[in-house]
């Protein structure tokens, strides 16, 4: 069905509290992304995923882990929220890797650390 | 960490209107270079994608590219509203890390 699938859209967590965002897809891609967007900035990419347990830091990844252990789904963790984490977080996927070809994304997680 | 520059930040037109926007990268942008849309609320998504120097034409849309200058342009012929939208320049760098713009703001007034 071409589709990325994120939940949840809307999270609210205290700082120091544990995230747990989720992503799925349904197009058997072998990369996965997760971006954040924050005003002025753009999309900035945190983690890279070129398969399972295969992973690879994107620019900003600090105070941020991932986990894949099926093709279709990838999990970004946010180990002790922190107030400048807060941001709508963006997942992506592509067929492959090594080439600037389209990605797919999900609606995103609005999330606010308080 | 690679850069991938738009502007203008934002754009109002008449409906109707050419719509022209711009995009700048670094030289170590390989590949092609990737165009998305996104409306409020929503995730980006893919418009058109350019590799080689020139143009290419989709429908209302035309994507210029020269690498040379290390620029790459969008337009749009006869804007509607549906268009009004965040428009994202998009290029891989290294092998692996496709970089985005912070985007232009499209407005179309009916």
């Amino acid at each position: 069905d071409m589709k990325v699938t994120q939940m949840p859209r809307y999270l609210i967590k205290r700082m120091g509290e544990n995230v747990l965002l989720e992503c799925g897809q349904d197009m058997s891609h072998e990369t996965m992304y997760w971006y954040r967007q924050d005003p002025g900035l753009g999309l900035q990419l945190i983690y890279i995923s070129y398969d399972v347990d295969s992973n690879s830091e994107g620019d900003i990844p600090k105070g941020y882990r991932v986990s894949r252990k099926k093709r279709e789904h990838f999990s970004l963790i946010l180990d002790s929220a922190k107030t400048n984490q807060t941001s709508v977080y963006f997942c992506a996927s592509s067929f492959s890797r090594g080439r600037n070809e389209r990605l797919f994304f999900g609606h995103g997680t609005k999330l606010s650390v308080l | 960490q690679e850069k991938v520059q738009q502007s203008p930040e934002s754009l109002i037109v008449p409906e109707g209107a050419m719509v022209s926007l711009n995009c700048s990268f670094s030289d170590s942008a390989s590949q092609s270079i990737w165009w998305y849309q996104q409306h409020p609320g929503k995730g980006p998504k893919a418009l058109i994608s350019i590799f080689s120097n020139g143009n290419k034409k989709e429908g209302r849309l035309t994507v210029y590219l020269n690498r040379a200058s290390l620029h790459v342009s969008l337009h749009i012929k006869d804007s509607q509203p549906s268009d009004s939208a965040v428009y994202l320049c998009a290029a891989l760098y290294g092998n692996e890390k496709i970089t985005f713009g912070a985007g232009t703001k499209l407005t179309i007034k009916p």
